[in-house]
C-alpha cells in the first residue's frame, strides 16, 4: 500500500473492556514497529516483529498487553481489561529491512479508556 | 532505559529566524540518531537522519551531531509558520527508537 494504514482511527473502551488495535504495513516491509505515545509526550516502544516473529516486546507495559503478526505482515495490539492509564496513542511504523532503516509511521489509533 | 533528553518548549520564533533545536542522548554506542516532525494529532514524520558526527544539511535544515558531547541539534533556517510543529529527537539503539519528548516550536508570522 501506499503507506501504513491503522484502524481503528479513534477508540473509546470502558475501562475493563477488551481492544485490538490492527495494523497494516507499507507491502513488503519486515519490520514492524508498536509505539505508545501519551499526551505531550514522545513515542515510547512498546514492541518489535521481524516478519511473524516477535523480537522484543521489552516496552509492554503489563501483561494484559498482547501482540501478534502470525502471517508476517498485519498487526493486531491487544489490550486486555482496559486501564485508564491505557489512554494514548498507539502508533504503528514498519521499516523495509531488518529493523536499521527508516521507519515510517501509521496515523495511530487514538484510545480512551473511561 | 535508554534516556533522550529535550527542552520541551515551547521555542517562538519570527517567520525567517533561524530556529534551533537541541537534543541530548544517554547511550554512548547509539550510531544513528533522528528529527522527526509532527503535527498535532498527527503521526511523527521524519525529517532528517544523521550518523556522523558532523553537519548534514537538507534545504532548510541542518543537523548537527557530537557523539563526544552526546548532543545533536537541529537547525532550521528561514522559518515558516508551515514549520510550527513539536519535533522529535530520536536515537536508535539496535532497531529500536527512543524518543524525548519533543520540543513545541511555534513560528510567528
Amino acid at each position: 500500500g501506499a503507506g501504513v494504514s491503522q484502524s481503528p482511527r479513534y477508540k473509546v473502551a470502558k475501562r475493563g473492556q477488551d481492544v485490538a488495535l490492527r495494523c497494516d504495513p507499507i507491502s513488503g516491509h519486515v519490520s514492524l514497529f508498536w509505539y505508545q505515545q501519551a499526551l505531550g509526550q514522545g513515542p515510547e516502544f512498546l514492541t518489535y516483529f521481524q516478519n511473524e516473529a516477535q523480537l522484543d516486546k521489552s516496552g509492554l507495559p503489563s501483561d494484559r498487553f498482547f501482540a501478534e503478526r502470525p502471517e508476517g505482515s498485519v498487526s493486531t495490539l491487544k489490550i486486555q481489561r482496559t486501564q485508564q492509564e491505557d489512554s494514548a496513542v498507539y502508533l504503528c511504523a514498519s521499516s523495509r529491512g531488518q529493523g536499521a532503516e527508516t521507519q515510517y509511521f501509521g496515523p495511530g489509533t487514538r484510545l480512551l479508556v473511561l | 532505559q535508554k534516556e533522550v533528553e529535550q527542552n520541551s518548549g515551547p521555542l517562538s520564533v519570527p517567520e525567517g529566524a533561524i530556529a534551533s533545536l537541541n537534543c541530548t542522548y544517554s547511550d554512548r554506542v547509539s550510531q544513528s540518531f533522528f528529527w522527526y516532525r509532527q503535527y498535532s494529532g498527527k503521526s511523527p514524520e521524519l525529517i532528517m537522519s544523521i550518523y556522523s558526527n558532523g553537519d548534514k544539511e537538507d534545504g532548510r535544515f541542518t543537523a548537527q551531531l557530537n557523539k563526544a558531547s552526546q548532543y545533536v541539534s537541529l537547525l532550521i533556517r528561514d522559518s515558516q509558520p508551515s514549520d510550527s510543529a513539536t519535533y522529535l529527537c530520536a536515537v536508535r539503539s539496535a532497531v529500536n527508537l527512543f524518543f524525548g519528548t519533543g520540543t513545541r516550536l511555534t513560528v510567528i508570522p
